[in-house]
């Protein structure tokens, strides 16, 4: 079964500096997709950002960008310019290629505090 | 455009009692998602349909929990009994075959309470 972890329950950051939150995952699939998603106290799961395993180069969504890592199988996400609006809580998910759209393996999060 | 909508936003229900929640997945797509967020176990996918039809039920915690897809536009998890383990929030996502990723979109959420 594949897992997902976030080793960081919480992180700080000065506003507009750059912060990297950092995921990990095991799998045994070759390909696969991956996710972050941004939880605001409003509960509603956003999505930021998401990579595709055969992909080589690292996606980028404006100050969000990732370290897409496939042999060490890592994926973390830099935000840049850091805004009070990037407070939230951060989940990395995983879900594998195939034939239909499988469910998504969240990790247990990243509370991402923003000090102004 | 709307969104995936969830109903009610809020549940405070008494043991025992029945709960259902409703979902509407954004028009078109053909993939819903039901997942569960508490504290300790964080997210975890319940149930999810491809075209009304339930793919992968492994998630489902318990007899007492039942989903079902009667038209593309609705969908329902049903917890009866309900017990004070059942508190957590409830998602609902849907997505559209084909479109590279799958990217699933989220509903606000219901927060269930059960005392």
């Amino acid at each position: 079964a594949q897992t997902v972890t976030q080793s960081q329950p919480e992180m700080s950051v000065q506003e507009a500096e750059t912060v990297t939150l950092s995921c990990t995952y095991d799998t045994s699939e070759s390909d696969y997709y991956l996710f972050w998603y941004k939880q605001p106290p409003s509960r509603q799961m956003i999505l930021v950002i998401r990579q595709e395993a055969y992909k080589q180069q690292n996606a980028t969504e404006n100050r969000f960008s990732v370290n897409f890592q496939k042999a060490a199988k890592s994926f973390s996400l830099k935000i840049s310019d850091s805004q009070l609006g990037d407070a939230a809580m951060y989940f990395c998910a995983y879900r594998r290629e195939g034939g239909g759209a499988d469910g998504l393996t969240f990790g247990k999060g990243t509370h991402l505090i923003i000090q102004p | 455009d709307a969104g995936v909508i969830q109903s009610p936003r809020h549940e405070v229900t008494e043991m025992g009692q029945e709960v259902t929640l409703r979902c509407k997945p954004i028009s078109g797509h053909d993939y819903l998602f039901w997942y569960r967020q508490t504290m300790m176990r964080g997210l975890e996918l319940l149930i999810y349909f491809n075209n009304n039809v339930p793919i992968d039920d492994s998630g489902m915690p318990e007899d007492r929990f039942s989903a079902k897809m009667p038209n593309a536009s609705f969908s329902t998890l049903k917890i009866q009994p309900s017990e004070p383990r059942d508190s957590a929030v409830y998602f609902c996502a849907s997505s559209l075959h084909g479109t590279g990723a799958y990217e699933q979109y989220f509903g606000p959420g219901t927060r269930l309470t059960v005392t």
